[in-house]
């Protein structure tokens, strides 16, 4: 059983570009959630993927985006780097099944971003 | 909306000393509740969960928490912590809300244990 995977490791861009994260879900997980890690914080809730549609999202602006594909896997889009997006962007995948509270998620070792 | 406090930011303790880490928690619905680990230079990884029953719960490495309904908390304890278990700890909260299934950490606690 593989777990989460996630790439890149490291990202360095500049402001006002665009960047795509990428993250494999562990085997028989079928959602996949992202968060953002400011360096000394906790990590906070970007958005879920379940069904390769967004189930539920957080505070973030739209220029987060993201997509799940038919094998589970999924993307972090961001456009328009600001400075303030600097992090370590956690994806985390999970098994929901039908309505109700999700199951345990299983976290990724990360991509840690640098916006200069 | 939810939220989750952890009031330990920092704790240093010597190898074999009692560990307690605090976490509260404000949600009135059902919740399920978390504690992550992040050893240095590693990812996030479980060490505990409650979903229901037992309030009282075991997890990996000797750790323990116990839920509490009436105080909203889910404490962190492990009766004698060694060097390896200098981490950060995060307490987590999970609700399926508009939001979906998403987690609400704490800000986390950085455990250094002296040895």
């Amino acid at each position: 059983e593989t777990g989460v995977t996630q790439s890149p490791t490291h990202l360095i861009k500049t402001r006002g570009q665009q960047v795509t994260l990428r993250c494999s879900s562990q085997s028989g997980h079928n959602t996949v959630s992202w968060y953002q890690q400011a360096l000394g914080q906790g990590p906070q809730f970007i958005f879920q993927y379940y069904r390769e549609e967004e189930n539920g999202r957080g505070n973030f602006p739209p220029r987060f985006s993201g997509l799940q594909f038919p094998n589970y896997s999924s993307e972090l889009n961001v456009n328009a780097l600001e400075l303030d997006d600097s992090a370590l962007y956690l994806c985390a995948s999970s098994w929901e099944g039908l309505a109700g509270i999700g199951d345990t998620q299983y976290f990724g070792p990360g991509t840690r971003l640098t916006v200069l | 909306a939810q939220s989750v406090s952890q009031h330990n930011h920092h704790v240093i303790l010597s190898e074999a000393a009692s560990l307690e880490l605090g976490c509260n928690y404000s949600y009135g619905g059902t919740v399920n509740l978390f504690w992550y680990v992040q050893y240095p230079g590693q990812h996030l990884q479980l060490l505990l969960k409650y979903f229901s029953g037992d309030p009282l719960v075991k997890g990996i490495k000797g750790f323990e928490a116990e839920f509490i309904k009436s105080k909203f908390s889910f404490n962190l304890r492990k009766p004698s912590v060694q060097w390896s278990d200098t981490a950060e700890y995060f307490c987590a909260v999970n609700s399926n809300n508009n939001a979906g299934n998403m987690l609400t950490f704490g800000g986390g606690t950085r455990l250094m244990v002296k040895p």
